[in-house]
């Protein structure tokens, strides 16, 4: 079946724009996650959502990125007025979630660069 | 705060030799772990998952948890070049299965 999906691939975007970013998770998974992972570095948590519950908002880094997911389905992280600091690549993954199974499969990941 | 300890390398392991990759975690109860592979410029891709102290094998790949130890290794026989690549340990946060902490990753180099 088809797995995670993200879009754009790569966004190059000036210092000061927003961004919206992208993810489709694998049909049937009702946790999503999203993650920042910079050059060279490890994977940064940033926000979750399981279902209908409240989202898990604590690896947010600053007030200028939030996240929506409707229902089960797409989610959209959007990054306001972007900085240099912000360039990585984000990285979205899914899981069966709900007690089921919490193995986590991940997109191809979205790399922004802020120039 | 929850830690993921794995070292960063380059460990550099001659073609067809076994290769060992260690994690050490400091949740002492956590109950999932996991180990992703990471190719360069590729996004990780989940190889093993192992909930149980012991060992678990999957074909070249064999996962050993010792929970009262608080490691967790893999090992990769037969090393193909192409099993070079960085390797993840992941680990749940505690009454959390759903959350979990990745180690920053091992690089494996696998000498021809």
């Amino acid at each position: 079946g088809a797995g995670v999906s993200q879009s754009p691939s790569n966004k190059v975007t000036e210092k000061g724009k927003d961004v919206e970013l992208r993810c489709d998770p694998i049909s049937g998974h009702t946790a999503l996650y999203w993650y920042r992972q910079r050059l060279g570095q490890g994977l940064e948590f940033l926000i979750y959502f399981q279902g209908n519950s409240a989202p898990d908002k604590s690896g947010l880094p600053s007030d200028r990125f939030s996240a929506e997911r409707t229902g089960e389905s797409v989610s959209t992280l959007t990054i306001q007025r972007t900085q240099q600091e912000d360039s990585a690549v984000y990285l979205c993954a899914s899981s069966l979630g709900g007690g089921r199974s919490y193995e986590q499969y991940f997109g191809p990941g979205t790399r922004l660069t802020v120039t | 705060q929850k830690e993921v300890e794995q070292n960063s390398g380059p460990l550099s392991v001659p073609e067809g030799a076994i290769a060992s990759l260690n994690c050490t975690y400091s949740d002492r109860v956590s109950q999932s772990f996991f180990w992703y592979r990471q190719y360069s410029g590729k996004s990780p891709e989940l190889i093993m998952s192992i909930y149980s102290n012991g060992d678990k094998e999957d074909g070249r790949f064999t996962a050993q948890l010792n929970k009262a130890s608080q490691y967790v290794s893999l090992l990769i026989r037969d090393s193909q070049p192409s099993d070079s690549a960085t390797y993840l340990c992941a680990v749940n946060i505690a009454n959390r299965d759903d959350k979990i902490i990745f180690g920053k990753g091992t690089r494996l180099h696998i000498l021809p």
